[in-house]
């Protein structure tokens, strides 16, 4: 059955340094596609980035990248250079060709950024 | 342009009482998704519309939960007797097609109390 699991229920990283939140999945699918997406405080679901199964590089987007290893099917966040404004949840979310497209979301992780 | 709208923004009702929640997609997204978030957790699929028939309805927690979308467009989730568990914030979101890589864009999302 599908799963996204993260493990990290909390994560602190220092202002402009670098951070990498966890992702691991678990799908029979060939074609699926993975998306992070920040939820700040205030509730609303932000898209980040998209990484698809078939894709050969890592996807890239401003400070924020995916480190896919799909042999070990993980799918980690790298955000880059932290600020103040990245603090919010992250959630590590799946979606499988042969599925009606609905998204499968992991536990979240909550991510402080200190000054 | 605008992006998925959901009202109310906040709904407090009694054990037992009948609510209605709305959602106004993107407009031109066929595809229509509402999942419901707890306390804490990731969103949790609750049911996937595609034009304006329900193509999945798998995570409807039970029959107390019924949503339509009869033009195509707008959607109403509704619940009866509501229950205390019910309380989360429940969102919509909206993609123009189901392929794993079609992003969803979320709504602001609606959160219920049920006291």
């Amino acid at each position: 059955a599908q799963k996204i699991t993260q493990t990290q229920p909390g994560m602190f990283v220092q202002e402009k340094e670098a951070v990498t939140l966890d992702c691991t999945y678990d799908t029979s699918d060939q074609s699926y596609g993975l998306f992070w997406y920040k939820q700040p405080s205030s509730g609303e679901m932000i898209f980040l980035i998209y990484q698809g199964s078939y894709d050969e590089q890592n996807a890239t987007e401003g400070r924020y990248s995916l480190n896919f290893q799909k042999a070990r099917k993980s799918a980690n966040l790298v955000i880059s250079a932290s600020q103040l404004g990245d603090s919010a949840m992250y959630f590590c979310a799946m979606r499988e060709a042969s599925n009606t497209g609905k998204l499968i979301f992991g536990q979240g992780t909550t991510l402080q950024v200190k000054p | 342009g605008a992006g998925v709208s959901q009202t109310p923004s906040n709904k407090v009702t009694e054990k037992g009482k009948y609510v209605e929640l709305r959602c106004d997609p993107i407009s031109g997204h066929t595809a229509l998704y509402w999942y419901r978030q707890s306390l804490g957790q990731g969103p949790e699929f609750l049911i996937y519309f595609q034009g304006t028939g329900a193509a999945d309805d798998s995570g409807l927690p039970n029959d107390r939960f019924f949503a339509v979308r009869p033009e195509g467009s707008v959607s109403t989730l509704k619940i009866q007797r509501t229950e205390r568990g019910d309380s989360a914030v429940y969102l919509c979101a909206s993609s123009f097609g189901t392929d794993r890589y079609n992003e969803q864009f979320f709504g602001p999302g609606t959160r219920l109390t049920v006291l």
